[in-house]
């Protein structure tokens, strides 16, 4: 699986947009874009992936440039109850059952009031 | 969402007893669970993969005889810590993959070495 890097920490103001942006310059054809997020303590929760499209659900969005080397996950108004670490990760397709997800070091978002 | 349980949630144990985990996937069968460790400012690491019925795989460096993995059936899979010792405090992460091959993460479980 290709390997992704991601800003170490970043701060957002409550109520404001955070974009956390991925680097995943070695992804090749057949790998997805996921982001999961771990608040403290507890364990990872899914919040979006995409191939090349890019995706919108009830957390996030997902953009992904048309090179697909690089992703940005927006969370469109930040809360106090989105600080955590976000892991972007890049695995096959799901249909394939070798895929596994390797987690890097994640970027640390602190929400601040 | 599909639903995956840990127990315990945490376990306080002396160094050289065993320890076991369970993960359980509550809604959804799982063919194949996995189990991460996380030790604390760091991410997790993948520890094996295990299939239902089959032996479980190791990633590199996990020493199978320490860490006894069974995955019995299809909703249910146990990490055992055999002879634990203060260095493998952390917190155990299984995550279970559904049919459509979608994987979803249980809880954790802390466990303190004493």
């Amino acid at each position: 699986d290709a390997k992704t890097t991601q800003p170490t920490s970043m701060d957002c103001a409550e109520g404001r947009a955070a974009n956390l942006p991925c680097n995943h310059s070695t992804i090749s054809g057949n790998e997805y874009v996921y982001w999961y997020r771990q608040i403290h303590s507890q364990g990872p929760q899914y919040i979006i992936h995409g191939l090349k499209n890019n995706e919108t659900n009830e957390m996030a969005s997902l953009i992904i440039t048309e090179d697909r080397k690089s992703s940005t996950l927006i969370l469109p108004h930040a809360t106090l109850r989105d600080t955590a670490v976000y892991y972007c990760i890049v695995r096959v397709a799901p249909s394939n059952q070798g895929g596994k997800l390797i987690f890097g070091q994640g970027t640390e978002l602190s929400v601040k009031p | 969402g599909a639903v995956v349980s840990q127990h315990p949630s945490w376990v306080i144990c002396k160094s050289g007893t065993s320890v076991k985990i369970e993960c359980r996937s509550l809604d959804f069968q799982a063919t194949t669970m996995f189990w991460y460790r996380q030790f604390p400012k760091q991410s997790l690491m993948l520890m094996a993969t295990s299939n239902e019925g089959s032996k479980a795989t190791y990633e590199q460096g996990v020493e199978k005889d320490k860490f006894l993995i069974n995955h019995a059936s299809l909703t249910l899979s146990t990490l055992t810590v055999t002879s634990a010792h203060p260095e493998d405090s952390s917190f155990y992460i299984c995550s279970a993959r559904d049919l459509i091959n979608e994987q979803f993460f249980g809880p954790g479980t802390r466990l303190t070495v004493l």
